[in-house]
């Protein structure tokens, strides 16, 4: 695709419930980043895949949070067991090196009730 | 570790006027700075970087930046504000880690509204 796509736009989740975050990131590009944006805050680092591998995970605030990306290409980002603190949105971004401009997408809403 | 702070988390301008927007970085190694926009419901958008080379950079939409190392600094300016550029802007740091830079840490943005 043209840019980095993230799916469900926008998701609302019953706390304790599971989530799934989708990121298709440009095709093409080896290193894929996972952000958080509370409201009124700026972005916040996550994770860092290169490929496949998750280089950095140290964004992750806790054991709840898991991500992946088996085949170096799309990537979903997990959430167990949802509380309210969790609610954000959650932005994708991928580029072609580690060292290279990063690309965003819009971003998934994520509402915990 | 590397901190951003934007001064203002609102600025106000009439169409036409010089926009300012005030960034200051904290950072032990020499960094590399940005300054990204966000329109409503949309992702960021890079609008210039600093990677040290010239210390007057001039970006996309008619931004610029100077980065300043005696004051920590790397304001973002546009001589004339257009309607258009009403948006969030975040600037963010990121610094070279055994020759990678890829985490980039954000400021809490500034919301700039442009009065007719």
């Amino acid at each position: 695709g043209a840019g980095v796509s993230q799916s469900p736009r926008y998701k609302v989740a019953k706390r304790g419930q599971d989530v799934a975050l989708r990121c298709d990131p440009i095709s093409g590009h080896v290193s894929l980043f996972w952000y958080q944006q509370a409201l009124g805050q700026g972005p916040e680092f996550l994770t860092y895949f290169q490929n496949e591998a998750q280089l950095d995970k140290s964004g992750l605030p806790s054991d709840r949070f898991f991500a992946e990306r088996p085949e170096g290409s799309v990537s979903t980002l997990k959430i167990q067991r949802t509380q309210q603190e969790d609610s954000a949105v959650y932005l994708c971004a991928s580029s072609l090196g580690e060292n290279t401009e990063a690309f965003f997408g819009q971003g998934t809403r994520l509402t915990v009730v | 570790a590397q901190s951003v702070t934007q001064l203002g988390s609102h600025v106000s301008v009439s169409e036409g006027a010089l926009v300012l927007l005030r960034c200051n970085y904290s950072s032990s190694v020499p960094p590399y700075l940005f300054w990204y926009v966000q329109y409503p419901n949309q992702g960021l958008q890079l609008l210039l970087k600093y990677t040290s080379a010239a210390t007057l950079v001039k970006g996309i939409n008619g931004f610029e930046a100077e980065f300043k190392k005696s004051e920590t600094s790397f304001h973002l300016t546009k001589p004339s504000a257009h309607m258009s550029d009403a948006a969030e802007y975040f600037c963010a740091v990121s610094v070279d880690s055994g020759g990678s830079n890829y985490k980039l840490t954000f400021g809490k943005g500034t919301l700039l509204t442009v009065n007719p």
